[in-house]
């Protein structure tokens, strides 16, 4: 099963929104609403903010959104704040009865 | 509160044996499906494997690179789930996760145990 496809790395100002694509064939992202992602600091364990697509979990900011649109996936931060830069990875369930990650986007605040 | 503490991790030439521990508290583990991810130095995450719970058949499923080498087990009775690796291979180093598993994602996750193969 080969990794799901995002861009290596997104910037944004401080205010501005941005979004990160996530793109995977009709056995994953493309044929179940399993997609999820992940925000994950240096050093410390990935956290989820995204389930189910669009679902935002207990607790995560509500500048954090989710969308499918046939085999990709975006995630779209907006209102990009200094601690909103981390390592952010989809992932999404498989025809084989596996999940599989994207490669991971490092997200720069300028 | 969710706590899921990993342990086990080291130093283990190739084609050498470890196995890891994840205990949980906060939820009731018996009733979870739960997940084991890792990490390789620099790198992004991986799944490895992942087990339902009893209620749900118990069954486990595994990534290809890790299948017939790795096993995901569990005790409900101490709270804990395992992963038997053998046969390591120096490309299986990596941090390893264990985490909940609720529908489709993976929603709690632990601080991670470093597992080193090398000669």
């Amino acid at each position: 099963q080969s990794a799901l496809t995002q861009p290596a790395s997104v910037s944004g100002s401080p205010g501005q929104s941005i979004t990160i694509s996530c793109t995977g064939t009709s056995s994953d992202v493309g044929g179940y609403n399993y997609v999820s992602w992940y925000q994950q600091h240096p050093g410390k364990a990935p956290k989820l903010i995204i389930s189910d697509v669009s679902n935002r979990p207990s607790g995560v900011s509500n500048r954090f959104s989710g969308s499918k649109s046939g085999n990709t996936a975006s995630l779209t931060i907006s209102g990009l704040q200094a601690e909103d830069e981390a390592d952010y990875y989809c992932s999404s369930y498989t025809s084989s009865i596996t999940w599989v990650f994207g490669g991971g986007t490092k997200l720069t605040v300028l | 509160e969710v706590q899921l503490v990993e342990s086990g991790g080291g130093l283990v030439k190739p084609g050498g044996s470890l196995r890891l521990s994840c205990a949980a508290s906060g939820f009731t583990f018996s009733n979870a499906w739960m997940t084991w991810v890792r990490q390789a130095p620099g790198k992004g995450l991986e799944w490895v494997g992942r087990i339902k719970s009893k209620t749900d058949g118990g069954t486990t499923d595994y990534a290809a690179p890790v299948k017939g080498r790795f096993t995901i087990s569990r005790d409900d009775s101490k709270n804990t789930l395992y992963l038997q690796m053998n046969s390591l291979k120096t490309e299986d180093t990596a941090v390893y996760y264990c985490t909940t598993q609720r529908s489709g994602s993976f929603d709690y996750w632990g601080q991670g145990t470093l597992v080193t193969v090398s000669s």
